[in-house]
């Protein structure tokens, strides 16, 4: 079974350029994550969907980040325009329900930022 | 709100010690609790997870923790370090009403002295 892909794995831009990370998630899992991970800290979430809907996204700084997830498969989060300080691993993530109510999040790769 | 602390941001074990990376958590009930292993340049993996079944844990790689509700901990243990368990180790906590909630600590890096 194929995992969490992402890409690009790389990425560096100038800054307030705009920039797009890509995001498919295991077949079957409808909640799909987007996370931010700074140096020497862990993943913080930035949007959740549940199928094709964003149920939390209270951690999005909506002026510059947008995220899309079509037809409830893959997802696009965009950076536009993209500062010093996005410079990060966006990290996305997938889960299943499993017995019990408890879910097991999956994680892809990342994307690693470059704001230069 | 859950939160997670992990005391040590970095702790170096010798090949063939015990590792132990510590974890408490901040809850009024008893959270799921998830310890996550990332590789350089690799997402995160899960090692075990606790969800109110037994106390004593065990994962992935010889690891293993313990839910210990009067100290509000869930430190991950492994008897013998290998030199290919160095890595980023980061504890997670969601509550049950929200499992789908991940709440990270700032992580721990492990290193094994050969």
């Amino acid at each position: 079974e194929a995992g969490v892909v992402q890409s690009p794995r790389y990425k560096i831009i100038e800054k307030k350029q705009p920039v797009a990370f890509w995001c498919n998630p295991i077949s079957g899992h409808n909640t799909l994550y987007w996370y931010l991970q700074n140096l020497g800290q862990g993943p913080e979430l930035l949007i959740r969907y549940e199928n094709e809907e964003a149920v939390d996204d209270s951690q999005l700084p909506k002026d510059r980040f947008s995220a899309e997830r079509l037809k409830g498969v893959d997802s696009t989060l965009k950076i536009q325009p993209a500062e010093l300080g996005d410079s990060a691993v966006y990290l996305c993530a997938s889960s299943l329900l499993l017995a019990r109510g408890s879910y097991e999040q999956y994680f892809g790769p990342g994307t690693r930022l470059t704001v230069t | 709100a859950q939160s997670v602390t992990q005391l040590g941001s970095h702790v170096s074990v010798s090949e063939g010690a015990l590792v132990l990376l510590r974890c408490n958590y901040s809850s009024s009930v008893p959270p799921y609790l998830f310890w996550y292993v990332q590789y350089p340049n690799q997402g995160l993996q899960l090692l075990l997870k606790y969800t109110s079944a037994a106390t004593l844990v065990k994962g992935i790689n010889g690891f293993e923790a313990e839910f210990k509700k009067s100290e509000t901990s869930f430190h991950l243990t492994k008897p013998s370090a290998h030199m290919s368990d160095a890595a980023e180790y980061f504890c997670a906590v969601s509550d049950r009403g929200s499992a789908r909630q991940l709440t990270f600590g700032s992580g721990t890096q492990l290193t094994v002295l050969p």
